[in-house]
């Protein structure tokens, strides 16, 4: 049972290009929606986060947008850049302290 | 400041022995977790401290996985009779209590021969 469904699995962009990510949950007990990178060899780097009280984060070229009637969150990544090129996995928490990690989704953008 | 780290930071094994698996916390963090990533998935969540005991361990497989962290700081990981399906990456994290964001180290490649 995955409680977390992330899409695309991957993704080809262009340098300045806007990547976006999407993830679905069915648990109504998640109450915090963090957003990891990771890098080939290293550990996530937790990147940005959101509750459900409210619709939008934003943090420098990344954006969460949240809809909790749908029970869907997604990661937007403006001006993409190649140094942004690595594995973006969404997760989800609530009822517990364990968080409940999506498949992950790689990000290549080009030159 | 110094940041979650592993050790070791590889380990092959064979089939039926015995590992550790050692994760130094950020200092100061009392909750720490434990994860397991396989290839292409998600990390998976194994076991969660609060202190020097073990709050939550619904993720562990089976009896052969084992976890203590005795002065609520370094936390070691033991499987016991090691099988391939161990292999591969084990993750630890640490947090505030009461705080949600978790920060991961570099983790522990583990490869059962």
């Amino acid at each position: 049972q995955q409680q977390v469904k992330q899409s695309p699995q991957s993704l080809i962009v262009q340098k300045g290009g806007i990547s976006i990510i999407n993830c679905a949950y069915e648990n109504t007990a998640f109450d915090y929606f963090p957003w990891y990178q990771q890098f080939p060899g290293k550990g996530p780097a937790l990147l940005i986060a959101i509750r459900p009280d409210v619709s939008e984060k934003k943090e420098g070229r990344f954006t969460i947008s949240f809809n909790k009637s749908a029970k869907q969150f997604s990661l937007h990544i403006m001006d993409s850049q190649p140094g942004d090129s690595a594995t973006y996995f969404c997760a989800a928490q609530g009822g517990s302290e364990k968080l409940v990690f999506g498949k992950g989704m790689k990000l290549t953008v080009n030159p | 400041g110094a940041g979650v780290s592993q050790t070791p930071s590889n380990k092959v094994t064979e089939k039926g022995k015995y590992v550790e698996l050692r994760c130094d916390p950020i200092s100061g963090h009392t909750a720490l977790y434990w994860y397991r990533q396989s290839l292409g998935q998600g990390p998976e969540f194994l076991i969660y401290f609060q202190g020097t005991g073990a709050a939550d361990d619904s993720g562990l497989p089976n009896d052969r996985f084992f976890a203590v962290r005795p002065e609520g700081s370094v936390s070691t990981l033991k499987i016991q009779r090691t099988e391939r399906g161990d292999s591969a990456v084990y993750l630890c994290a640490s947090s505030l209590t009461g705080v949600t964001e978790q920060y991961f180290g570099p983790g522990t490649r583990l490869t059962v021969t």
